[in-house]
């Protein structure tokens, strides 16, 4: 059973736009959500990660938004470029080093 | 990540053949586990293993094995292909030893296995 649950599952953005992905969990004792892209061809590389003792943590143009309380949180990419085109899983663990829980991935495109 | 590496990269083969897929790191990591990637499904965790001696299911763990070699080697063994093992399978890498607020798993490139 999908632990993470993640939204949309495909989406499209033009240039300069923000993307937003959406991600819900059920396990209360998970205490580290990473997000990671994968290019295609590639494997998933780790774009940023948050503990759920902070609400939001901004890296460039990447930011995580996390709401504990809805168990949900959220990637935003600001400024979208057309090299930000890959796929985005968001994750899950009950301490980090432990075995991730993926959510489905959600395939987003720029378009110039 | 070329520190992980994966072997084959690229696999066919026929329903009910043993075939085995290998990783290798020279990252120095302890812990190493197996994914399986499917369309739609994302990554799905097979077996992982945090020492030589430590190895654990995963979600999906039926009709694999695996095995530890090294710290640097982790095996993942499929006895008797059937086609819904048809899958882009990732090994990955973490430090149980890593600094800063998370430990980062590294992937390693894929190996696409197809089971005719």
């Amino acid at each position: 059973q999908q632990q993470v649950k993640q939204s949309p599952q495909s989406l499209i953005v033009q240039k300069g736009g923000i993307s937003i992905i959406n991600c819900a969990y059920e396990n209360t004792a998970f205490d580290y959500f990473p997000w990671y892209q994968q290019f295609p061809g590639k494997g998933p590389a780790l774009l940023i990660a948050i503990r759920p003792d902070v609400s939001e943590k901004k890296e460039g143009r990447f930011t995580i938004s996390f709401n504990k309380s809805a168990k949900q949180f959220s990637l935003h990419i600001m400024d979208s470029q057309p090299g930000d085109s890959a796929t985005y899983f968001c994750a899950a663990s009950l301490n980090s080093g432990y075995a991730l829980n993926f959510g489905k991935g959600t395939s987003l495109l720029v378009t110039p | 990540d070329a520190d992980v590496t994966q072997t084959p990269r690229n696999r066919i083969t026929k329903t009910g053949k043993r075939i085995m897929l290998e990783c290798s790191q020279t990252k120095g990591h302890d812990r190493m586990y197996w994914y399986r990637q499917d369309p739609g499904l994302g990554l799905r965790l097979i077996y992982y293993s945090f020492d030589v001696k430590d190895i654990n299911k995963g979600e999906i763990s039926d009709g694999y094995s695996v095995s530890r070699q090294a710290q640097a080697k982790f095996s993942l063994s499929l006895e008797s292909a059937i086609p819904n093992q048809t899958a882009l399978y990732f090994c990955a890498t973490s430090d149980s030893s890593g600094t800063g607020d998370y430990n980062e798993q590294f992937f390693g490139p894929g190996t696409r296995l197809t089971v005719l």
